[in-house]
């Protein structure tokens, strides 16, 4: 079965600063990966999503993320973080032996200082 | 112009009191699940319906039931609920399932935040 490490809980950065967060994940072959950030009281908006092709993946927001198959990461990066930035990040995993259901990492924290 | 839309966004409940979640998509997805997520923790999938073929997760307990009387509309049956059921309740969808990349991308609702007392 898949499974997802984020291996920091929680990561402080001041605006304006750049951004990375990490995201392991354990699978035999390539799965679907999944990056979505969740506001306090709300649900999950997604970020990006890496199916195929070019490892460099752009989302919404500013973010982007990379794929690297030998590392079997999929770390999600912002260079330059706002206020409204502040929130928590889930790293997913899909996989065909699921039927793609999704598998969450345990989530790492972003709080934003002025 | 929200796709999943969860009712209500807060709940609360009494203990051994069944409550009932509600989750609407406009988006005619065949696939609509339902995750448990509790205080700082991951997402975790109880179960998902298939068009109205039910699909239970292993370790999801027998107090979570749920009823998906057409293709919108899907429900969160709680019949006991515990202190320990206390947690943000996520409905999501997707076009299909286990056929590859495009189909299976998953949408969320903004969730219900159950409380029990």
């Amino acid at each position: 079965a898949q499974s997802v490490t984020q291996p920091d809980i929680h990561i402080t950065v001041s605006e304006g600063a750049s951004l990375e967060l990490r995201c392991n994940y354990s699978y035999g072959a390539t799965p679907y990966l999944f990056w979505y950030v969740q506001s306090p009281g709300q649900g999950l908006q997604l970020l990006l999503k890496y199916f195929s092709g070019d490892t460099l993946v752009q989302g919404i927001k500013g973010f982007e993320a990379e794929f690297k198959r030998s590392q079997s990461s999929f770390n999600l990066r912002k260079p330059s973080v706002h206020w409204s930035d502040a929130a928590e990040y889930f790293c997913a995993v899909g996989a065909h032996s699921n039927d793609y259901k999704l598998s969450f990492g345990a989530g790492t924290t972003v709080t934003v200082r002025a | 112009d929200a796709m999943v839309i969860q009712n209500p966004r807060y709940q609360v409940t009494q203990f051994g009191k069944p409550v009932t979640l509600s989750c609407s998509q406009t988006l005619n997805h065949n696939v609509m699940y339902w995750y448990q997520q509790k205080s700082s923790q991951a997402p975790k999938l109880l179960f998902h319906y298939y068009d109205k073929d039910f699909n239970n997760e292993a370790d999801t307990p027998d107090n979570f039931q749920s009823r998906r009387p057409n293709t919108s509309f899907c429900f969160l049956d709680i019949r006991s609920p515990g202190l320990g059921d206390a947690a943000m309740y996520l409905c999501a969808t997707s076009r299909d399932i286990g056929t590859g990349a495009m189909n299976t991308e998953a949408f969320f609702g903004q969730g219900t935040r159950l409380t029990v007392v």
